[in-house]
């Protein structure tokens, strides 16, 4: 397979906690990671190898797979979160990078 | 720091030729493989291709080969990507991004650091 579902469109509370998933089946074999990409800026790491946040990333962020679903988890949610997220991975033959469709996230 | 700096925004016509290109700096830049990807209008992130500066060996996507090509100069720190006769469609955000492992470990894959970005309008 050489898809990475997301939901399109996923809103918070502020302070609140959500989860933004990522479904693909080649995620069974290769671990996801995710972006938060702002309106007129490049995309930002913050997640990768399913869990592992780069430095400067705060700990709110975390990542977890399970089966064929990796998911991103926003603890606390900001208003600076508000962003699109898209994930990452390899396709199922290992050979192709695939992104994603994203998800715009909205913090109330 | 590591930076990898894109070339500035082109405007240009169906049918002519463009190269754009993404140097970096604060690395090691034969020894990281560097990706590109498109972000046409509204929309998502799409993977193009990779290169390994150090050998120049290069990977397309199945949607993108025969497209575009991507090529480096080591010496000045520079990868490209390149069209020979640019398309309406092929206008688009295009950024470039560092890749910190093998393009052929087989534990995942993700970019580390990304170019600021560059806007290509093609218009007639």
């Amino acid at each position: 397979s050489s898809e990475l579902t997301q939901d399109p469109a996923v809103s918070v509370a502020l302070g609140q906690t959500v989860r933004i998933t990522c479904q693909g089946d080649s995620l069974r074999s290769y671990y996801a990671s995710w972006y938060q990409q702002k309106p007129g800026q490049a995309p930002v790491l913050v997640i990768y190898d399913e869990n592992t946040r780069p430095s400067g990333i705060p700990d709110r962020f975390s990542g977890s797979s399970s089966g064929n679903i990796a998911s991103l988890t926003i603890t606390g949610a900001q208003a600076e979160d508000e962003a699109d997220y898209y994930c990452n991975s390899r396709d199922t033959s290992g050979n192709l990078v695939i992104f994603g469709g994203g998800t715009q996230l909205s913090v109330l | 720091e590591v930076q990898l700096v894109q070339s500035g925004a082109e405007v240009k016509k169906p049918g002519e030729s463009l190269k754009i290109s993404c140097k970096g700096s604060g690395y090691s830049f034969s020894n990281y493989w560097i990706a590109w990807v498109r972000q046409m209008p509204g929309k998502g992130l799409e993977w193009m291709g990779i290169i390994y500066p150090g050998d120049s060996d290069t990977r397309y996507s199945p949607s993108f080969q025969g497209q575009v090509t991507i090529s480096a100069d080591k010496s000045i720190s520079t990868a490209y990507l390149q069209w020979s006769s640019l398309k309406a469609s092929d206008t688009a955000m295009y950024y470039c991004a560092r890749h910190p492992r093998s393009y052929y470990d087989s534990t995942g894959y993700y970019v580390d650091y990304w170019g600021q970005g560059t806007l290509v309008t093609v218009s007639s």
